[in-house]
């Protein structure tokens, strides 16, 4: 299993600009979420989805959209990036009647 | 509502120094708790984890006790070591496979 990926690993973009972080589990889990790391703040939930075709909002959803056509993907898309977008991005997975959230690596993106 | 509060860092120990990163909570029902540990350039990953009043979660050395009376689950290592040193985050998990994350604590531990 490669568990959960993400691409890409960094990313720099002007303002305005659009963009697809790519998530992808292998573990058939059905419950898959973004965060956003930022210093002092911790993580804090963008999106989440219990499974594909179902997608719902987390504690700081403005500026991002998520869709889930398959149980394996779950792109988090910018629609015109902020400089306030600049922060680390990890995807996650739960397996149902499990209780342990396994992250991807991250993908680092600065807005210029 | 759900939140997690644990100590600001960032903490600086010497080798074979005692750890405790103090973690306390605020749920509705019966939540999880877990920490988890986030190596430089790395994402998170799963330390320990307890899921009901007065469980005990144990790994590499670190253990942390689930205290309803309290609202706490501390994290603590008898005997720290420089590969130690990261980010630890505690959390909670409520209904609905929903995560609570505190804002982290920066430990180093030097030579």
């Amino acid at each position: 299993n490669a568990g959960v990926t993400q691409t890409p690993k960094f990313q720099v973009l002007k303002t305005g600009q659009s963009m697809t972080l790519q998530c992808a589990q292998d573990m058939n889990h059905e419950y898959m979420s973004w965060y956003r790391q930022d210093p002092g703040m911790g993580l804090r939930l963008i999106h989440y989805s219990v499974g594909a075709g179902i997608t719902d909002q987390g504690e700081v959803p403005n500026g991002y959209n998520v869709s889930r056509s398959t149980t394996e993907d779950f792109p988090l898309r910018l629609l015109s990036a902020a400089p306030s977008q600049t922060s680390v991005y990890f995807c996650a997975s739960i397996h149902p009647g499990a209780d342990t959230q396994y992250f991807g690596p991250g993908t680092r993106l600065t807005v210029l | 509502g759900n939140s997690v509060t644990q100590m600001e860092g960032p903490v600086t120990l010497s080798e074979e120094a005692f750890l405790t990163i103090n973690c306390t909570y605020t749920a509705t029902g019966y939540p999880s708790l877990f920490w988890y540990v986030q190596y430089p350039g790395e994402g998170l990953q799963l330390l320990l984890k307890a899921t009901k009043a007065d469980d005990k979660g144990s790994n590499k050395g670190f253990e942390a006790t689930y205290r309803k009376e309290t609202t706490s689950f501390h994290l603590e290592k008898g005997s720290v070591q420089v590969s130690d040193s990261a980010v630890y985050f505690c959390a909670l998990m409520n209904t609905g496979n929903q995560f609570y994350f505190g804002t982290g604590t920066s430990l180093t531990v030097i030579p």
